[in-house]
């Protein structure tokens, strides 16, 4: 089955700085990766995602990328802000189930 | 709100209580999930309801028993748990139809102690 990687398990970044989030996965019958994102109790919520006929996508401050080859992609951050700490899962669409990585902790400081 | 509510927030129990979680959708959603949140590990599939028929059962112990009468409404029946069964059960919802039938939608989940 499918299995899906996430690092860092933490990342400390000053505000204004960028963050990036790398995720593998291991079924290249995967098609689809979304990111989720998930503030100190709340509920996860979709932020971004990518399709895998799809290299790269962005949303204002956030873009995710996607190397089908290497069964690799990322979220990327820029110009980070203190409402950017939470713990951000990565996941990976297959056989009808999201299989999601095991989290990053981003704590951005002013 | 997301239109997908969770009750109770929170729940204590004890290990020979039995107990219910509840999940409703607001969204037109046909299909529900479980996931159990613990610390420092993924998101874990528990099970899923498509058009209120159980399509995945991903090895869950038979402690955990989950009911979908319709496709608007998810339990999850809890008896005899363990101590390492502690963790945020989170329910979601999606589409499963059209382009974007992947895209879930969680409630805010609820956190369980087993004492």
């Amino acid at each position: 089955g499918e299995n899906v990687e996430q690092h860092p398990s933490t990342l400390s970044v000053q505000e204004g700085d960028s963050a990036v989030i790398k995720c593998t996965y291991s079924d290249s019958a995967s098609n689809y990766f979304p990111w989720y994102k998930q503030e100190l109790g709340k509920r996860p919520q979709l932020i971004i995602d990518i399709r895998s006929n799809v290299g790269e996508k962005k949303d204002q401050r956030i873009a995710v990328t996607l190397n089908k080859t290497a069964k690799h992609f990322s979220l990327h951050i820029t110009e980070t802000q203190p409402e950017d700490s939470a713990v951000y899962f990565c996941a990976a669409h297959n056989t009808d189930k999201l299989i999601f990585g095991t989290g990053t902790r981003l704590q951005v400081f002013p | 709100e997301t239109g997908v509510t969770q009750t109770p927030r929170h729940l204590v129990m004890g290990m020979t209580n039995k107990k219910s979680l509840k999940c409703e959708q607001h969204l037109g959603h046909n299909a529900m999930y479980w996931y159990k949140q613990s610390a420092k590990k993924p998101l874990e599939l528990m099970f899923v309801y498509n058009f209120k028929e159980q399509t995945e059962n991903n090895s869950v112990p038979s402690r955990f028993s989950p009911e979908c009468p319709n496709s608007s409404h998810l339990f999850l029946h809890l008896h005899t748990l363990q101590p390492e069964d502690s963790a945020l059960y989170l329910c979601a919802s999606s589409l499963r139809e059209g382009r974007d039938n992947e895209k879930l939608f969680f409630g805010s989940g609820t956190q369980l102690s087993v004492l």
